[in-house]
């Protein structure tokens, strides 16, 4: 099974300002099956990135993916009120479809 | 546009069982991968189940398997998860999730049903 650990846990910034999260695999994550995922409180997960840094459609380009094997980040490059939320890091390319414990995004 | 609309959960009492449906619109829902994830109250995302368009194909969390059995209708765009045996600890929100196949993301959700294990 791939563990994915995320950092930090919280993340405390400003409006305007640049979020980095990290996604860190126990083991190689074939192809950059890697996805990002966001959870505003009481909402269902939304597809942020696939494919390691591939925008969903409809997303930000204030939002950017990069990484490949084992370390992947997220990047929120000018940070709005509304990006207040959980971001999931998941990977895809092995069974279990494992996912990131996350990390919590504070504005 | 894409619909995933949960429903079925509830209270259950440990040991018992209970079945979960999620009712596809707004895509051709007989083409596409399907998951079940699971967020117990306050915590993180965890995969729970996986099936393929055509229901050939199913995989499932450890922490689950032999205890729940996914399924589906393509003529009634219906995704299933009986839940059997179930514990305190399978206390989460169910959602159901698409995906344009088994090694794909999660492209779209639905709102999620809440089961509570309790006695």
């Amino acid at each position: 099974e791939i563990v994915l650990t995320q950092s930090p846990g919280t993340l405390s910034l400003s409006p305007g300002e640049r979020a980095t999260l990290s996604c860190r695999a126990s083991q190689n994550i074939r192809s950059g099956s890697l996805a990002w995922y966001q959870q505003r409180p009481g909402q269902a997960p939304r597809l942020l990135i696939y494919g390691a840094s591939s925008r969903a459609t409809g997303i930000p380009d204030r939002f950017s993916g990069s990484g490949s094997g084992t370390d992947f980040t997220l990047t929120i490059s000018r940070l709005e009120p509304e990006d207040s939320a959980v971001y999931y890091c998941q990977q895809y390319g092995s069974t279990p479809k494992t996912f990131g414990q996350g990390t919590k995004v504070e504005i | 546009q894409v619909q995933l609309l949960e429903s079925g959960g509830g209270v259950v009492q440990p040991g018992g069982s209970l079945r979960l449906s999620c009712a596809a619109s707004g895509f051709i829902f007989s083409d596409y991968t399907m998951y079940w994830v699971r967020q117990p109250p306050g915590k993180g995302l965890e995969w729970v189940a996986i099936i393929s368009y055509d229901g050939n194909n199913k995989n499932y969390a450890g922490s689950v398997r032999g205890r729940f059995a996914v399924s589906r209708d393509n003529s009634q765009n219906t995704l299933y998860l009986q839940m059997n045996s179930l514990s305190a600890e399978d206390t989460a929100v169910y959602f159901c999730a698409s995906s344009s196949s088994f090694y794909s993301s999660l492209d779209f959700w639905g709102q999620g049903t809440l089961v509570t294990v309790s006695s």
